[in-house]
C-alpha cells in the first residue's frame, strides 16, 4: 500500500515564524502535491512538483515555498507564518499521470498561526 | 469562471436507502473526474475515477455517473450503511500531471 506520512498532525506557531511541513512518500512517486483545505472552501492546491527539484505553483501559491531535494520528499515552507495561513494542510502524491491518475494522501497537519 | 460545484448541505439518510450526490461544474472539459471520500481529520482516500468517455463505472456498491452535455457527476452508494457516513469529493482534471481540482464536497451521514 502507498504510504504518505507528514512530519506532524498538530502544529502551533506565532505570527512571524518559518514553519517547514514535510512530506515523505514511499512508493517512488514522481509527482507531489501541497494543499491546504478550510471549510467551505475545500481543497487548494498550493504547489506541485513533477520531479525532484521540479516545482510549479497552484492556485494559491502565495506566502509559501517548496522544496523538492528527493524523490520521496516533498517540503512546503512558510517563510512568515500569518494567521490567514491557519488550515488544514494536505499532502499527496502520484505516478505520472501516463500510468494512473489517483492521488495518495497524507493524513493532513493541522497548523494554527497564533 | 471555473467552479465545480457540489450540494454544500448535509445529506441524511436511512440506513439501507441509497445515497445519490451530486457534482455539477462550469467551464471545464475535464478528461476525467474522480471521487475520493474524506473521513473527520484524515486525508482523502480516492474511490472511484470515470473518463469522459464512460458513461457509468460502478465497484462494489458505489457507482459514479458522468455526463459531459450537462457537466454533471452522480455518485451513488446502494444499500448505504453507518459506516459510509463521511464527507465525498469529487475532483476534475484540470491540467496536465494529474493536476485535480477539488469541489468543496457533501458530507454525508447514514442513519439507523
Amino acid at each position: 500500500d502507498v504510504k504518505v506520512t507528514q512530519s506532524s498532525r498538530y502544529l502551533v506557531k506565532r505570527t512571524g515564524e518559518k514553519v517547514f511541513l514535510e512530506c515523505v512518500q514511499d512508493m517512488d512517486h514522481e509527482n507531489m502535491f501541497w494543499y491546504r483545505q478550510d471549510p467551505g472552501l475545500g481543497l487548494r492546491l498550493i504547489y506541485f512538483s513533477y520531479d525532484v527539484k521540479m516545482k510549479e505553483k497552484g492556485d494559491i501559491p502565495e506566502g509559501y515555498s517548496v522544496s523538492r531535494e528527493k524523490k520521496e520528499r516533498f517540503s512546503l515552507i512558510l517563510e512568515s507564518a500569518s494567521t490567514n495561513q491557519t488550515s488544514m494542510y494536505l499532502c499527496a502524491s502520484s505516478l505520472p499521470s501516463s500510468l494512473t491518475d489517483t492521488q495518495y494522501f497524507g493524513p493532513g497537519t493541522r497548523l494554527t498561526v497564533l | 469562471s471555473q467552479k465545480i460545484e457540489q450540494n454544500s448541505e448535509a445529506l441524511n439518510i436511512q440506513e439501507g436507502k441509497t445515497a445519490t450526490l451530486t457534482c455539477n461544474y462550469t467551464n471545464y472539459s475535464p478528461a476525467y473526474l474522480q471521487w475520493y471520500r474524506q473521513d473527520p481529520g484524515r486525508g482523502p482516500v480516492f474511490l472511484l475515477l470515470i473518463r469522459e468517455n464512460e458513461k457509468e463505472k460502478r465497484k462494489e456498491r458505489l457507482k459514479v455517473t458522468f455526463d459531459t452535455t450537462l457537466k454533471q457527476s452522480l455518485f451513488h452508494i446502494t444499500a448505504s450503511q453507518p459506516a459510509d457516513s463521511a464527507t465525498y469529493l469529487c475532483a476534475l482534471a484540470t491540467g496536465g500531471g494529474n493536476k485535480l481540482t477539488f469541489g468543496t464536497g457533501t458530507q454525508l451521514k447514514v442513519e439507523l
